[in-house]
């Protein structure tokens, strides 16, 4: 069955630094794997996803994502992080083994510091 | 393009009622998902309709159930509501392809309060 981790529950950055979300999935298939952004009292944003094609998946608004299947991650990245960033993140992994259900982590709130 | 537009955006409820969402996919996807969130449990998938058939389903109680119309719109319905039962009730829309390459897109949800 697929599942997925995100490592961290919070997160917290200054303005202007990196950003790191962690995600690790587990899936017997080849899966797809997004990141959404949800803000407070807001649906789902899609941010980015990853379909096998390219490894390193860019993004809206600055973010990206690096699959690394030997590590079975795929942790969300932005060099510079902005105030309107702060919300919260959600990794899903989807696929055959899932019968293309979308299977969400429990998502981790990222706070950033002015 | 117009996006998953969900109604009401709010709802409140007592124990014992039941209620009814409402949710418009994005035109021309042809599959309609729904999701509860709730601090505890997180996101939790509840079903998937396509062509008025449902073709997934989550571990949810029987009086969750839900329908699709001929025009792809969704509803869901819970019956004989419990205090655990309040939640945000997400709506998503995708293509329906059975492949890696299907995207779902969220519309803003259902605010469900029961006291």
């Amino acid at each position: 069955a697929q599942s997925v981790t995100q490592l961290d529950s919070h997160v917290s950055v200054s303005e202007g630094t990196p950003v790191l979300l962690r995600c690790n999935y587990s899936s017997s298939y080849s899966p797809s794997l997004f990141w959404y952004v949800q803000h407070p009292n807001k649906g789902l944003q899609l941010l980015l996803k990853y379909t096998s094609a390219a490894t390193l998946v860019k993004g809206i608004n600055g973010f990206e994502a690096e699959f690394k299947k030997s590590e079975t991650s795929f942790h969300l990245t932005k060099p510079s992080a902005h105030m309107s960033d702060a919300a919260e993140y959600f990794c899903g992994v989807s696929g055959f083994d899932s019968s293309y259900k979308l299977i969400f982590g429990s998502g981790t709130r990222l706070l950033v510091r002015p | 393009k117009a996006g998953v537009t969900q109604t009401p955006r709010y709802l409140i409820k007592t124990r014992g009622q039941q209620v009814t969402l409402s949710c418009s996919p994005i035109s021309g996807h042809r599959s309609v998902s729904w999701y509860q969130q709730t601090p505890g449990q997180g996101l939790q998938f509840l079903f998937e309709y396509f062509s008025e058939t449902q073709r997934n389903k989550g571990n949810f109680p029987g009086r969750f159930s839900g329908r699709q119309f001929s025009n792809s719109r969704s509803e869901m319905n819970v019956s004989t509501l419990e205090l655990g039962d309040s939640a945000l009730y997400l709506c998503a829309s995708s293509l329906a392809e059975r492949s890696n390459t299907d995207t779902q897109y969220f519309g803003p949800g259902t605010r469900l309060t029961v006291l």
